[in-house]
């Protein structure tokens, strides 16, 4: 069965600083990929999503991710986090073929904490 | 808003009890979803919807009964919950099951006492 692995359960930044979430998947065939976010008390939202084309991919709020399929790794990253970037942040994959096609795969999650 | 919209947003039960979590999708999607978000666990999918037909169920205990009237409502019927139940209930769809981006609604906080 597909599995997606998010390598950081907290990160703590400051204001300005860079980020990177890590997030590998384990399924060896094509796969839509998605990074949504979830910010404090609110729904799941979409920040961004790779489907095929350009590997880099731009979301909302300054967030990119690149698709790099050899790695199997679908990171995160964003030049100069806020405060208002704490939230937490879920990789998602979703496997073309096989045994789960169709059906939308997390992580566990990781909670990022902004420091003023 | 998000376009999927749950009720109740929290609901406590005992484990004797009978109740029903809904959600409502104004988006005009062919697939819903139910998962589970339970604290350090990833979100678990638990039933697929498409075209009001259930397309998956993940294992998921009987005392946990989805419902799929029409392609805009679901629900998740509960009866003789367990205290491991609790957890957040969140309900999705998308537009097709599986190849587009799922929209979530803000969930119901489930305690089961």
């Amino acid at each position: 069965a597909q599995s997606v692995s998010q390598h950081n359960h907290h990160v703590i930044l400051s204001e300005a600083a860079s980020l990177e979430l890590g997030c590998n998947y384990s399924y060896g065939g094509t796969v839509n990929l998605f990074w949504y976010v979830q910010y404090p008390g609110q729904h799941l939202q979409l920040l961004l999503k790779y489907f095929s084309g350009d590997p880099l991919v731009k979301g909302i709020k300054g967030f990119e991710a690149e698709f790099i399929k050899s790695k199997f790794s679908f990171n995160l990253r964003k030049p100069s986090v806020q405060w208002s970037d704490t939230a937490e942040y879920f990789c998602a994959v979703n496997a073309l073929y096989g045994g789960s096609q169709g059906n939308l795969i997390f992580g566990k999650g990781t909670k990022l904490s902004v420091k003023p | 808003e998000t376009g999927v919209t749950q009720t109740p947003r929290h609901l406590v039960m005992g484990m004797t009890n009978k109740k029903s979590l809904k959600c409502e999708q104004h988006l005009g999607h062919n697939a819903m979803y139910w998962y589970k978000q339970s604290a350090k666990k990833p979100l678990e999918l638990m039933f697929v919807y498409s075209l009001e037909e259930r397309v998956e169920n993940n294992s998921v205990p009987s005392r946990f009964s989805p419902e799929c009237p029409n392609s805009s409502h679901l629900f998740l019927h509960l009866h003789t919950l367990q205290p491991e139940d609790s957890a957040l209930y969140l309900c999705a769809s998308s537009q097709d099951w599986g190849r587009t981006e799922a929209f979530f609604g803000q969930g119901t906080r489930l305690t089961v006492v």
